[in-house]
């Protein structure tokens, strides 16, 4: 059974400060996605990447794919309280079915 | 708005009883997910319906069925409720089946008393 393992599973920061949270398996995925989800909502895609090695950029927040596509980062500069939700992250298995980590609760205090 | 309708939005019921979850995915969108949310956890799959046809299956209890009819729309049906049922569910479609980009409805708040 594949697995993702995310951490941490809680961050409480102060506003501007940078942060990093990480998806990792032992197990190669063919894509995988980070979604943000907020109180009372559903999860919202925020990218897909899919490349080893590839990096994207959106906005303060930076995503990477890991070189052998067994992990994925996501890094978060001058955080704001905006960025406060659960981030999940999801692999593509060889059946391209989605794989889920447990989330990290991410806090931003003003 | 997402494009995905979920009704009820918040459901309180007893233990025993039997509710049915209903899902609207996004025009277009062929796949339905069911997901359920504990407090604070991340989601646990389900199941996936592609075009009306069960596509593949999660951690689904044999107290929850599901079904998506010929205008696409899904339902999850719970019976015999337990304490433990209390959760979030979500219901998720894409365009095609596959690890594809999931489109999230806004959630049921399903409180089992």
């Amino acid at each position: 059974t594949q697995l993702l393992e995310q951490s941490p599973q809680f961050l409480s920061i102060q506003e501007g400060e940078n942060l990093t949270v990480y998806c990792n398996s032992s197990s190669v995925f063919s894509s995988l996605q980070w979604y943000r989800q907020e109180p009372g909502e559903g999860p919202v895609l925020l990218v897909t990447v899919v490349t080893g090695g590839e990096v994207k950029k959106l906005k303060r927040l930076t995503f990477q794919f890991g070189d052998a596509r067994k992990d994925s980062s996501l890094h978060i500069t001058a955080a704001q309280p905006g960025d406060t939700g659960l981030y999940l992250c999801a692999g593509a298995d060889s059946n391209y079915q989605l794989i889920w980590g447990a989330g990290t609760k991410l806090i931003i205090k003003p | 708005d997402s494009g995905v309708t979920q009704t009820p939005k918040h459901l309180i019921t007893a233990t025993g009883q039997r509710v049915t979850l209903r899902c609207s995915p996004r025009s277009g969108d062929l796949s339905v997910y069911w997901y359920q949310q504990s407090l604070d956890q991340g989601l646990q799959f389900l199941i996936q319906y592609y075009n009306g046809e069960e596509r593949a299956k999660g951690n689904i209890l044999e107290r929850f069925s599901a079904q998506q009819f010929p205008d696409l729309h899904s339902e999850l049906n719970l019976s015999s409720l337990e304490l433990g049922d209390s959760a979030l569910y979500f219901c998720a479609s894409s365009a095609i089946t596959g690890a594809n980009v999931l489109t999230f409805g806004a959630g049921s708040r399903l409180t089992v008393l």
